[in-house]
């Protein structure tokens, strides 16, 4: 089945303490992204890959780390997580070009940062 | 401004009702117009996508674009109440390095 794989679905930490969610796809997709959801704000893109070794800044990249080691996995990482970090997370994966526009979506994780 | 506007609603009608969502941007370089549906507690999913004006039917939706003045709607016929989500609007522009500008989404309740 082809699917977007983020671990974990809900994770609650404390500041300041490193933490990674996973995302991973089946679908040989190049093009790779991380977005968070807020009320009031939609889906807004922190990161994305183009391909291995290929990442860019999107619009809110503050406080977030990625890698593309390899083609099915984009993990995001927050060294310093802080309360305004709280959201609920999506990674997305796509082929490029105008397949673009269809992105595959992960269950979306929900984070708390206390 | 925001690039891409959207109601927030929440929009509720009665089952077999006919659904108008909309949305408003401002860049004229939007070239692809997506419509995603998302359901409680999951990812959004591609509902349909149309590229530059006009219109696209799949089944029960209809998807419009209208570039002259930067507006797009979706319409749902006999709506559901497995369609009562949320439906968040995309756009972007033709080149692949353009990303995809997301509404905030419209909550749709379809009343059994």
């Amino acid at each position: 089945e082809a699917q977007v794989t983020q671990n974990p679905r809900y994770l609650i930490t404390v500041t300041g303490k490193k933490l990674t969610v996973t995302c991973s796809q089946n679908m040989n997709h190049e093009y790779m992204s991380w977005y968070r959801q807020d009320p009031g704000l939609g889906l807004r893109q922190i990161y994305y890959s183009m391909n291995v070794e290929v990442t860019d800044k999107g619009d809110v990249p503050e406080g977030y780390k990625v890698s593309r080691k390899e083609k099915r996995n984009f993990p995001l990482i927050l060294e310093s997580p802080s309360p305004n970090q709280t959201s609920l997370y999506f990674c997305a994966s796509s082929f490029q070009g105008a397949q673009q526009n269809i992105q595959y979506f992960g269950a979306g994780t929900r984070l708390s940062v206390l | 401004q925001k690039e891409v506007e959207q109601d927030p609603g929440p929009l509720s009608v009665p089952e077999g009702a006919i659904v108008s969502l909309n949305c408003t941007y401002s860049n004229s370089a939007f070239q692809y117009f997506m419509w995603y549906r998302q359901y409680s507690r999951k990812g959004p999913e591609l509902l349909m996508y149309t590229y530059s004006s006009g219109n696209k039917e799949d089944g029960r939706f209809t998807a419009q674009v209208d570039k002259s003045s930067k507006y797009i709607s979706l319409f749902i016929r006999d709506s559901q109440p497995s369609d009562s989500a949320t439906y968040l609007c995309a756009m972007r522009g033709y080149s692949s390095a353009s990303k995809i500008i997301f509404g905030s989404g419209t909550r749709l309740s379809i009343r059994p």
